[in-house]
């Protein structure tokens, strides 16, 4: 089943913060993170593992609670860069990746 | 450049024809998968394959077929085209090593008409 995720669209203005946060039904063994720009494939971004780490990169981190089944992404003081469509992709079990199941997405724009 | 390499960038069908999309990636890579990515929506798993000689199917695969003979190559055979099969469509490749961080090739616009 997809995951949910939340909000559908956000905008922002350059500097702010923003959450992004993706829901599932089911037991999760991984969650993968991609950032899409229009026009263009996805981007991977991060995957998190069952265990809840957080990960991050520069300004862009995520958390993984596997007993909400929930994952959240954080963008911290956004760049115009950051505009896309973020795309969840959950996994069931190890070697998830040909599980993958992603979400509708989160349209991102940052403003100037 | 190594990476994921998809032809046709773009294509117009008419109803009822066939086509094959082709994939390429030279990173060695076993494991290979296509999307398909309807307008403001999420990628939905066509069809997936493991290595060599093995495939199997994903979330949607009415309508397709696909062959994995090479490590290198994963075409993706549309049959009787219909317009339901109008939307963009991703090849994907990951390692066996860590089995993640998909790598995705540029898209092919396919319309059917």
């Amino acid at each position: 089943q997809q995951p949910v995720q939340s909000p559908q669209a956000v905008i922002l203005r350059e500097g702010e913060d923003a959450v992004i946060n993706c829901s599932s039904s089911k037991a999760l063994y991984s969650v993968h993170w991609y950032r899409q720009k229009h026009g263009e494939a996805p981007v991977f971004l991060m995957i998190l593992l069952k265990g809840g780490e957080q990960k991050g990169h520069d300004k862009i981190s995520a958390s993984f609670n596997e007993k909400k089944q929930q994952s959240s992404l954080y963008l911290t003081a956004s760049q115009l860069s950051y505009s896309g469509t973020y795309f969840c992709g959950t996994g069931a079990s190890s070697g998830s990746a040909r599980q993958l199941t992603f979400g509708s997405g989160t349209q991102l724009t940052v403003l100037p | 450049n190594a990476g994921v390499t998809q032809t046709p960038k773009f294509r117009i069908l008419k109803i009822g024809q066939s086509m094959t999309l082709q994939c390429a990636q030279d990173m060695n890579h076993n494991y290979m998968y296509w999307y398909r990515q309807d307008p403001g929506m999420g990628l939905k798993l066509i069809y997936y394959s493991v290595g060599a000689g093995i495939t199997d199917k994903g979330e949607v695969p009415n309508g397709y077929n696909v062959s994995r003979s090479t490590t290198e190559d994963f075409p993706l055979r549309l049959e009787l085209a219909a317009p339901s099969q109008t939307s963009v469509y991703f090849c994907a490749s990951t390692s066996a090593a860590t089995n993640e961080k998909l790598l995705f090739g540029s898209g092919t616009q396919l319309s059917v008409l």
